[in-house]
């Protein structure tokens, strides 16, 4: 059965340091993964995703995340936080155009 | 251009009503998704339509769930004798099916309260 692991459920960092943020999955064959941001009140975006190829991804906002085929793992890292990135962070796994399934989420707080 | 539209952003209603939450996909876009999400949680898939047709409803928790999308575009997600444990955020997703990948768009989500 697909199921995708958090194990931080909320994070505290400062301002202007680095984050990391874990995700493990478990699925059948090498899913797509993707990593969502939610704000208070927003929808749900889009930062990143793998299909396939380079392991290292780039993101919006300056985030990228590393697919670890070994680990069963896709953590998303950021090398200097904005107080802005404050927000609740989705990993999801996904097969072509078939329904995601979410990680119960981190939320990420940041303090000046 | 314009995203993914949801109404209302907030509906409260009492146990045992019937309510109907409507989602806009982004013009064009061809497949649709629901998914409910409860506070603490993350997303949990609803129902998938491709078109017109419903390609996988298997997240509907239970026969109380009903989501029709007659003509390709507009869905509503239906819910009869809505119970207290239905409260929860009720998101809608659009994409544009190819070959390769989906790239699900988010609304912003319905707000359900069941008193």
């Amino acid at each position: 059965a697909q199921s995708v692991t958090q194990p931080d459920i909320h994070i505290t960092v400062s301002e202007g340091a680095s984050l990391e943020l874990r995700c493990n999955y478990s699925y059948g064959a090498t899913p797509y993964l993707f990593w969502y941001v939610q704000s208070p009140g927003q929808g749900l975006q889009l930062l990143l995703k793998y299909f396939s190829g380079d392991t290292l991804v780039q993101g919006i906002k300056g985030f990228e995340a590393e697919f670890k085929r070994s680990q069963s793992s896709f953590n998303l890292r950021k090398p200097s936080v904005h107080w802005s990135d404050a927000a609740e962070y989705f990993c999801a796994v996904g097969m072509r155009a078939n329904n995601l399934f979410f990680g119960t989420g981190t939320r990420l707080t940041v303090i000046p | 251009g314009a995203g993914v539209s949801q109404t209302p952003s907030n509906k409260v209603t009492e146990k045992g009503k019937y309510v109907e939450l409507r989602c806009d996909p982004i013009s064009g876009h061809t497949a649709l998704y629901w998914y409910r999400q409860s506070l603490g949680q993350g997303p949990e898939f609803l129902i998938y339509f491709q078109g017109t047709g419903a390609a996988d409803d298997s997240g509907l928790p239970n026969d109380r769930f009903f989501a029709v999308r007659p003509e390709g575009s507009v869905s509503t997600l239906k819910i009869q004798r809505t119970e207290r444990g239905d409260s929860a955020v009720y998101l809608c997703a659009s994409s544009f099916r190819n070959r390769s990948y989906n790239e699900q768009f988010f609304g912003p989500g319905t707000r359900l309260t069941v008193l």
